[in-house]
């Protein structure tokens, strides 16, 4: 079936632009998590959704960053007036639930952002 | 707050030997999971092998074991018989038992040589 998709693979942006990245689930998944690599990196925790849930928003690195998810589909990462500092690859995962088990997280091939 | 550390940034081994690379980590809870994850060039994240820290037994998945050492926090991958496809970058990250979450560390580049 269909993996986790991503879109735009690759974005340029001037600085203080705002941008949305997009990120399509594998169906029938319902936890959903953002990540962020900057290069030569590991990843950093950016936020979590499960379910109807509160998110788990507390990788988000300042309030330029929000996210949102429509039900157990599609979610928008926003970053408004962005910096040089956000270039980086933004990789979204989803699983079939978060929490107390331990269900593999499948990863999108990510959005390469980058910021002149 | 939990932390990852991969010690190694870059390794090589010859196609066909077996390599080991190394992952400690650092946290309070008793309840938790690890997880190996291989990024290749394409970008594309794919796990590799993982562990429940309340299971004493290693994880196996075909080539790739670990080394799970619960008291000394570490958690390291055994590749046997190293093939050319095994090139990419190795992730070694720790999930709380309650929270969906993933802490990575910073990576390991391996190349396999022919």
């Amino acid at each position: 079936g269909a993996g986790v998709s991503q879109s735009p693979s690759n974005k340029v942006t001037e600085k203080g632009k705002d941008v949305e990245l997009r990120c399509d689930p594998i169906s029938g998944h319902t936890a959903l998590y953002w990540y962020r690599q900057r290069l030569g990196q590991g990843l950093e925790f950016l936020i979590y959704f499960q379910g109807n849930s509160a998110p788990d928003k507390s990788g988000l690195p300042s309030d330029r960053f929000s996210a949102e998810r429509t039900g157990e589909s599609v979610s928008t990462l926003t970053i408004q007036r962005t910096q040089q500092e956000d270039s980086a690859v933004y990789l979204c995962a989803s699983s079939l639930s978060g929490g107390a088990s331990y269900n593999e997280q499948f990863f999108g091939p990510g959005t390469r952002l980058t910021v002149l | 707050a939990q932390t990852v550390t991969q010690s190694q940034p870059e390794m090589s081994v010859q196609e066909a030997e077996t390599v080991t690379l190394s992952c400690t980590y650092d946290t309070s809870e008793n309840n938790y999971y690890l997880f190996w994850y291989k990024q290749p060039p394409s970008r594309q994240m794919i796990l590799v092998i993982r562990q429940e820290a309340y299971k004493q037994q290693n994880a196996t998945e075909n080539r790739f074991s670990v080394n799970f050492q619960k008291a000394a926090k570490s958690f390291s991958l055994k590749i046997s018989d190293s093939q050319l496809g095994d090139t990419a970058m190795y992730f070694c990250a720790f999930k709380r038992g309650n929270t969906g979450k993933l802490i990575f560390g910073q990576g390991t580049t391996l190349q396999v040589k022919p």
